[in-house]
């Protein structure tokens, strides 16, 4: 039973570029969440996306975007790059429909560095 | 609003040695959750323990045991007879709801298990 698979792993971007990042859920899993993790620090959450909606979102401005697709996968979009934003991302599912809502199953990220 | 302290940054301690990993936490809220989460080296963050603000019981899982006491407001971690696999960044962390994937996590203790 696969994990939660994020894509790519590493990725090295310039400052003002665009960058998309991946995310397959959980099998069972129909929501999934994104967190900003920086160097030292603990993960910051970005948005949640459930039945193809941003449910949440936290104090990332509007240069952070996402969808989420009939199969329950995902995109971050991070446009006009700062160097700022190099961290690792990560994704997480659970299951919307049960108490362990929260439990959240992680990836192991995407490591974004930009220059 | 809510927030979480792990005030220790780093821990070092040789194998077989028991340690205790600090969480104390702020939220207004009368029902909340609370979680440890493990990231090894990977960066995949591994779920541990998730307890409710009505379930103050202590919990013991092999080596692992939890803490919880709402009256410092603390959710303490201890790892008894420490192994070597055991070094890794644990976070603590706090969410609102069962149904709230937005969980707000601690700066992390970084600990080192030296053999």
């Amino acid at each position: 039973d696969a994990g939660v698979t994020q894509s790519p792993t590493h990725l090295i971007k310039t400052r003002g570029q665009q960058v998309t990042l991946r995310c397959s859920p959980k099998s069972g899993h129909d929501t999934v969440s994104w967190y900003q993790q920086a160097l030292g620090q603990g993960p910051q959450f970005i948005f949640q996306y459930y039945e193809e909606e941003e449910r949440q979102r936290g104090n990332f401005p509007d240069r952070f975007s996402g969808h989420q697709f009939p199969n329950y996968s995902s995109e971050l979009n991070v446009n006009a790059l700062l160097l700022g934003d190099s961290a690792l991302y990560l994704c997480a599912s659970s299951p919307a429909a049960s108490s362990g809502a929260n439990v959240l199953t992680f990836g192991a990220g995407s490591r974004l560095t930009v220059l | 609003a809510q927030k979480v302290t792990q005030a220790q940054t780093e821990i070092s301690v040789v194998e077989k040695e028991d340690v205790t990993l600090d969480c104390v936490y702020e939220t207004r809220d009368t029902t909340y959750y609370l979680f440890w989460y493990k990231q090894p080296p990977s960066g995949e963050l591994v779920f541990l323990i998730r307890r409710n603000s009505f379930d103050e019981q202590n919990e013991i899982s092999g080596r692992y045991s939890w803490n919880f006491q709402k009256s410092t407001s603390s959710f303490n971690f201890t790892i008894t007879a420490s192994q070597v696999v055991d070094s890794a960044v644990y976070f603590c962390a706090l969410s609102r709801s069962n149904r709230d994937d937005k969980i707000i996590f601690g700066k992390g203790t970084r600990l080192h298990i030296l053999p």
